[in-house]
């Protein structure tokens, strides 16, 4: 199915330890973000790419690092995982040409302890 | 910056009751505005979206009207399911060069009882 795939779904980390999540696209979109999701916060974007080759910070980019490895993927990476990174990630994407037409992965519910 | 202030939760209604639920927003310039839904376990879905004053989204029911004198996007159905049950998000977006990042509110959680 076409869409926006993460992986993983689930993930537990001990503090200190790194982890990368998984981004993948098939709909030939530009621009992608991931976004966390928090418990009475809403989403807050991390870090986004306008199209591929660049990448820039959100609001929340402390912490996280990421990679636009091609026009398909864009990961997002925990160095060392901190309990303030437990979370829901997601990662969207959309068109240049539709900046309406998000469309959102699944998410990955991470756990640091 | 650009903010988006959504009617805190949550909020329980019986079955064919009315929803409203209220999103104001602080943007400069013309933002696009738009509800997403988020059932249970899954993404976030484009529910309805308006990118201009005076424009009305609908969809499923539901409607919402870009007001720019009150800087206001509320949420409304007139007769809810149990199916509506979820989280509701209002955002904006705007564009700044090539970026088109949306802006959420913190979410307002609907059950719908039978």
């Amino acid at each position: 199915n076409a869409g926006v795939t993460q992986t993983p779904k689930f993930q537990v980390l001990k503090t200190g330890q790194s982890m990368t999540l998984q981004c993948a696209q098939d709909m030939n979109h530009n621009s992608m973000y991931w976004y966390r999701q928090d418990p009475g916060m809403g989403l807050r974007l991390i870090y986004y790419s306008a199209s591929e080759g660049t990448t820039d910070k959100g609001e929340v980019p402390n912490g996280y690092n990421v990679s636009r490895l091609n026009k398909r993927e864009f990961s997002l990476r925990l160095e060392s995982a901190a309990p303030s990174q437990t979370s829901v990630y997601f990662c969207a994407s959309h068109l240049i040409e539709d900046p309406y037409g998000y469309t959102f992965g699944s998410g990955t519910r991470l756990t640091v302890v | 910056g650009d903010s988006v202030t959504q009617m805190e939760g949550p909020v329980t209604l019986s079955e064919e009751a009315f929803l409203t639920i209220n999103c104001t927003y602080t943007a400069t310039g013309y933002p696009s505005l738009f509800w997403y839904v988020q059932y249970p376990g899954e993404g976030l879905q484009l529910l309805l979206k308006a990118t201009k004053a005076d424009d009305k989204g609908s969809n499923k029911g539901f409607e919402a009207t870009y007001r720019k004198e009150t800087t206001s996007f509320h949420l409304e159905k007139g007769s809810v399911q149990v199916s509506d049950s979820a989280v509701y998000f209002c955002a904006l977006s705007r564009a700044r060069g090539s970026n088109y990042k949306l802006t959420f509110g913190k979410g307002t959680l609907l059950t719908v009882n039978p």
